[in-house]
């Protein structure tokens, strides 16, 4: 049973910078895991932030960022925005399947 | 602009079978693979399965595999999730996504709005 593990919760002041992590119960995430990043917020469906690591989907703000560190995936939002409250859900590729994170409750305060 | 709708959620017995669809429009539909991703009440999101453009590859958890099968009719543009031997543990908002090309890299590139499943006796 293959677990991607994320902060649950973390908490950033506007205009602040935070970095959200997405580890892999195999071992070291590598580009070959293909780390998505989507956003959530309550009472709506996932909105789709990141693939492939650091690419940014047309409708991506600026402030978002993805890359590898220390062994996982990484979201960083820089420049925090209130509206950037939100639940955020990594996704990892394991040949065939695919597992989510549990994901990460941003906090802008 | 790429638009999913999904139906065909609603209240099932423990043991039961339900059809999801999720009619899709904005794209050509056959040239993308699909996807179900489910969230149970107050959870996260976890991945149920996929399907290629054509529909010869079809992909599945471990959780759903032998109970739920994934199809798609490129004539009607529309993805299918046949749910069999449902479970309490099944109750959750279904979503149907489109992939990007490839989809091991862009799985869920775009979300309908879900519907939801309840089992429940």
């Amino acid at each position: 049973q293959t677990v991607v593990t994320q902060e649950p919760s973390l908490t950033v002041s506007p205009g602040g910078t935070v970095t959200l992590t997405c580890a892999s119960s195999t071992g070291a995430v590598t580009s070959g895991y293909y780390p998505n990043w989507f956003q959530q917020k309550p009472g709506q469906a996932p909105r789709a932030l990141i693939y492939s690591t650091s690419n940014k989907h047309s409708w991506t703000p600026a402030r978002f960022s993805g890359s590898l560190l220390g062994g996982k995936a990484a979201l960083t939002l820089s420049g925090v925005q209130p509206e950037d409250e939100a639940d955020y859900y990594c996704l990892l590729y394991y040949g065939g399947t695919w597992v989510f994170g549990g994901g990460t409750k941003l906090t802008v305060l | 602009e790429v638009q999913l709708l999904e139906s065909g959620g609603g209240l099932v017995q423990p043991g039961g079978s339900l059809r999801l669809s999720c009619a899709a429009s904005g794209f050509t539909f056959s040239s993308y693979a699909m996807s179900w991703v489910r969230q149970a009440p107050g959870e996260g999101l976890e991945w149920v399965s996929a399907i290629s453009g054509n529909g010869g590859s079809t992909y599945h958890a471990d959780s759903v595999k032998g109970r739920f099968t994934i199809s798609r009719d490129n004539s009607k543009n529309t993805l299918y999730l046949q749910m069999n031997s449902l479970k309490a543990e099944d109750t959750a908002v279904y979503y149907c996504a489109k992939s990007g090309p490839p989809m091991a890299v862009r799985l869920a590139d775009y979300w309908g709005q879900g519907t939801l499943v309840a089992v429940s006796s």
